[in-house]
């Protein structure tokens, strides 16, 4: 269990649709980070928050959006639903420190979006 | 326009063997680089990464070299387990001082045979 948790695992929806991902970051953790991975594709940033500011923004579309709320947890919503929005969805938390055997980001073990 | 290359979709090696997994990267400006392990239908877990100001660091089996005049960077796992078969990620990070959003390449699929 890496401490950062994301639901649901799976999500099937249908073209049009609007859903949410859910993310909660490591404790103690004040980032969290957005990205999405398409077949055959890297891992795409999208958005961070810090401490409930966004932060930075990466190919996020504008059908997207997300907000981190005060108790840090994030939500990722996706509407206007096309196929090509099917893709892993994965959040990450930093805390700030790192050192070269402990970069201190995490990844959640995702959210799996088949839009049909 | 990619920043992070990884120019191999896949290796397979022995086991017990020398696995090299390759990178490389468009902008000077990177100041930290990682190498990221993911296992189907997990996360990515975060294997061993380097600043720029080094150009080796190692951590029991797994050694990364960076090569800043090439833009290159190098992940090497010696002696490759069947354990270690799984997707690797090579990422940069584009903020100093801090931990920003990181670059990441499409990722290489190592198979480790017994």
């Amino acid at each position: 269990d890496s401490g950062v948790t994301q639901t649901p695992k799976h999500l099937i929806t249908a073209t049009g649709q609007r859903v949410t991902l859910r993310c909660s970051p490591r404790s103690g953790d004040l980032s969290v980070y957005w990205y999405q991975q398409s077949l055959d594709q890297g891992l795409q940033f999208l958005i961070q928050y810090y401490n409930g500011e966004e932060r930075a923004k990466g190919n996020i579309l504008e059908r997207f959006s997300a907000q981190q709320f005060p108790d840090l947890h994030s939500e990722l919503n996706l509407s206007s639903l096309e196929l090509g929005d099917s893709a892993l969805y994965f959040c990450a938390s930093s805390g700030g420190g790192r050192t070269d055997t402990n970069y201190g980001y995490t990844f959640g073990s995702g959210t799996r979006l088949t839009v049909v | 326009d990619q920043q992070v290359k990884q120019n191999s979709p896949s290796l397979s090696v022995q086991e017990g063997r020398i696995s090299i997994l390759n990178c490389d990267y468009t902008n000077s400006m990177f100041d930290y680089f990682l190498w990221y392990k993911k296992y189907p239908a997990e996360g990515p877990t975060f294997l061993i990464s380097i600043s720029s100001i080094k150009d080796k660091n190692e951590d029991g089996r797994f050694t990364v070299f960076l090569n800043k005049s090439a833009k290159h960077l190098s992940l090497h796992i010696v002696p490759s387990q069947p354990g270690d078969s799984a997707v690797y990620f090579c990422a940069a990070d584009l903020y100093g001082g801090s931990q920003g959003n990181l670059i990441f390449g499409k990722g290489t699929k190592l198979s480790v045979k017994p």
